[in-house]
């Protein structure tokens, strides 16, 4: 149980572009999405935490209006990453909390994001 | 200064080791501490997980707690090729708040 997937697995866009990155919990419900990136060989930095039926909180640094995130059930959230540039190119994860626990995240598997 | 600090690595061990990786830490509020694998090009996944301090055994794994001085680590006893990853500690000031990683550090375990 526990399994978080996101789709697209890879993707690559032209710079100007936006792209949408799923995340779902398959056999759970998730109140609360988290959005990471993570750059080679670095540790993940959240972007904003996601909760159903409402706005996102966004990290300092962290542009609202490039990184729309849009929490609409229990289940999926979605990140879209608006007029894609090449330094947004990063591994995009995503975890979610099951509604039963109190602390545990299951992450995703990751959508790397290449902007040519 | 970083919130959460370490080691990147990276860490070369004979299979059979006893592998000891560590993260130091400046925020006192912690209360939550994670240990997260991750494989290239993959999500992370949780290992082991303890709240305040003290040690937590399973299986092959040992996560300590040391809250005085603001010092994790996670013990993995007769190392496998199969622990090559990257290891990731996290940690959070409440259960279910956001998490704060540490950098990874790379283990090879070499047969």
């Amino acid at each position: 149980g526990a399994v978080v997937s996101q789709h697209p697995s890879w993707v690559i866009c032209k710079s100007g572009t936006s792209v949408k990155i799923e995340c779902r919990s398959l056999d759970f419900q998730a109140t609360t999405m988290f959005w990471y990136r993570q750059f080679p060989k670095q540790s993940l930095m959240l972007m904003a935490t996601s909760n159903e039926g409402s706005k996102a909180t966004y990290e300092q640094g962290v542009e609202k209006d490039k990184f729309l995130i849009n929490h609409a059930s229990l289940t999926l959230s979605t990140l879209t990453v608006t007029s894609a540039h090449p330094e947004d190119s990063s591994f995009y994860i995503c975890s979610a909390r099951d509604l039963r626990s109190s602390y545990e995240q299951y992450f995703g598997p990751g959508t790397r994001l290449t902007v040519t | 200064q970083k919130e959460v600090e370490q080691d990147p690595g990276p860490l070369s061990v004979p299979e059979g080791a006893i592998v000891s990786l560590n993260c130091t830490y400046s925020n006192s509020a912690f209360q939550y501490f994670m240990w997260y694998r991750q494989y290239s090009r993959k999500g992370p996944e949780l290992l082991m997980y303890t709240y305040s301090s003290g040690n937590k055994e399973d299986g092959r794994f040992t996560a300590q707690v040391d809250k005085s001085s603001k010092y994790i680590s996670l013990f993995i006893r007769d190392s496998q090729p199969s622990d090559s990853a990257t290891y990731l500690c996290a940690m959070s000031t409440g259960g279910g708040n956001k998490l704060t990683f540490g950098t990874g550090t790379q283990l090879k375990v070499e047969l």
